[in-house]
């Protein structure tokens, strides 16, 4: 089944304690994304990769780190978080050709509290 | 700069009415893409349809359709004799022809009572 996956799916933690979300995707995309969604908002880009070692900041990195040493694999990493990371993380791929406009698969998301 | 627009935060009907959700966008490329998405309460981002601005056709799939006007750059989904099942938050998106971002807007949210 192709999908998109994420771990943890909820996860409760302290301020400063370093934490990674993982997303992993088996559609051979090129294209990796990470959003934060919080209330009144929407969803807000944090990073995306467009291909392997390759990624960019997108509206809203402050606070968080990316790797991309697989295709398949784009961590989201928290140094040190701090409770306005409090929120709700979504991890998505897309194929990178074709159209700018090609669809964007989502993640089941991941509930990060920071206390 | 683009720019999607959701008016309406909330909307509450009674289960089989008919239901529209706006949608407005700013773009200036010439080519681009909208996109509806549905959340429900468990949370995940379920995509429902794709609409590149060529194809000015409304599209119906079962109970949803959407109506694409250049016009009055309007994106509308409608549910028509809506379900309790129907009960989520739903986003529309732009993604122009210039970068790959994804704008969102920022949701209604929909209540379908029984």
């Amino acid at each position: 089944e192709a999908q998109v996956t994420q771990n943890p799916r909820y996860l409760i933690t302290v301020t400063g304690k370093k934490l990674t979300v993982t997303c992993s995707q088996n559609m051979n995309h090129e294209y990796m994304s990470w959003y934060r969604q919080d209330p009144g908002l929407g969803l807000r880009q944090i990073y995306y990769s467009m291909n392997v070692e390759v990624t960019d900041k997108g509206d809203v990195p402050e606070g968080y780190k990316v790797s991309r040493k697989e295709k398949r694999n784009f961590p989201l990493i928290l140094e040190s978080p701090s409770p306005n990371q409090t929120s709700l993380y979504f991890c998505a791929s897309r194929v990178a050709g074709g159209t700018r406009g090609e669809t964007q698969y989502f993640g089941p998301g991941t509930r990060l509290l920071v206390l | 700069a683009q720019k999607v627009t959701q008016a309406q935060t909330e909307i509450s009907v009674v289960e089989k009415e008919d239901v529209t959700l706006d949608c407005v966008y700013e773009t200036r490329d010439t080519t681009y893409y909208l996109f509806w998405y549905k959340q429900p309460p468990s949370g995940e981002l379920v995509f429902l349809i794709r609409r590149n601005s060529f194809d000015e056709q409304n599209e119906i799939s079962g109970r949803y359709s959407w109506n694409f006007q250049k016009s009055t750059s309007s994106f509308n989904f409608t549910i028509t004799a809506s379900q309790v099942v129907d009960s989520a938050v739903y986003f529309c998106a732009l993604s122009g022809d210039s970068n790959y971002q994804l704008i969102w807007g920022a949701g209604t949210k929909l209540i379908i009572k029984p």
